[in-house]
């Protein structure tokens, strides 16, 4: 099956400082999505990109679909504490009238105050 | 704002029950999902559903999973007998409005199974 590998794994940076972290797949996919999830609760949607080489921005949250269709990077700027929590790439591909979406490796990112 | 919700948030079974994890997808939706996280894992896809069948499932979701969608506005996830390794978060996810994108799937809170 296709499979997602997104870096880092974790990260701890200072409050305030810029975040960077990328998927890539040897797979092509033609939505990617990024999700945030805190402990114990469920992925929330953070920022969706639907064209090779769109760039969309949700507050702090910057994202871009890779022109090869095989990529994607989310920068955080300016991080704050509630900025904690788990990281995940999504691509989705059609498949029979609907999109199979594959998860990201997870990156665990720590906000030190 | 609308949203996925599930019950219960914690079930806790014996090895070869049966358990059914709930779910109440975003109403107008017309896909529903649900996904399995083992404790410090990646989110992984068990099972699709559109129009009152399996469009996909994973090679986990094997005969002891199955899905329903009883009524017009649940969607269940049956466990028929639980093993040690069926422990995890489960999660429900739904998306496809009429007009909108059908890949953007809006995930509930989660329920943690234990399995013991």
């Amino acid at each position: 099956g296709q499979q997602l590998n997104q870096s880092p794994q974790s990260m701890f940076i200072q409050e305030g400082e810029d975040v960077s972290m990328n998927c890539t797949s040897s797979s092509i996919f033609n939505t990617w999505l990024w999700y945030k999830q805190d402990p114990g609760e469920g992925p929330v949607l953070l920022i969706a990109l639907y064209k090779a080489g769109e760039l969309t921005s949700n507050g702090r949250l910057t994202a871009q679909f890779g022109i090869t269709r095989k990529d994607s990077f989310l920068n955080i700027s300016a991080s704050i504490p509630s900025d904690v929590g788990i990281y995940f790439c999504a691509g989705s591909v059609n498949s029979g009238g609907y999109q199979k979406v594959t998860f990201g490796t997870g990156t665990k990112l720590q906000v030190i105050p | 704002e609308p949203e996925v919700t599930q019950t219960p948030s914690h079930q806790v079974t014996q090895m070869g029950q049966e358990v059914i994890l709930r779910c109440v997808p975003i109403s107008n939706h017309l896909y529903f999902y649900w996904y399995r996280q083992i404790l410090g894992q990646k989110v992984e896809f068990l099972v699709s559903f559109y129009n009152n069948e399996i469009s996909e499932k994973s090679e986990i979701f094997d005969d002891q999973f199955s899905v329903e969608r009883p009524d017009g506005s649940n969607f269940t996830l049956k466990i028929r007998s639980t093993k040690l390794e069926d422990s995890a978060m489960y999660f429900c996810a739904s998306s496809g409005s009429p007009g909108g994108a059908t890949d953007t799937q809006y995930f509930g809170p989660g329920t943690r199974l234990t399995v013991l």
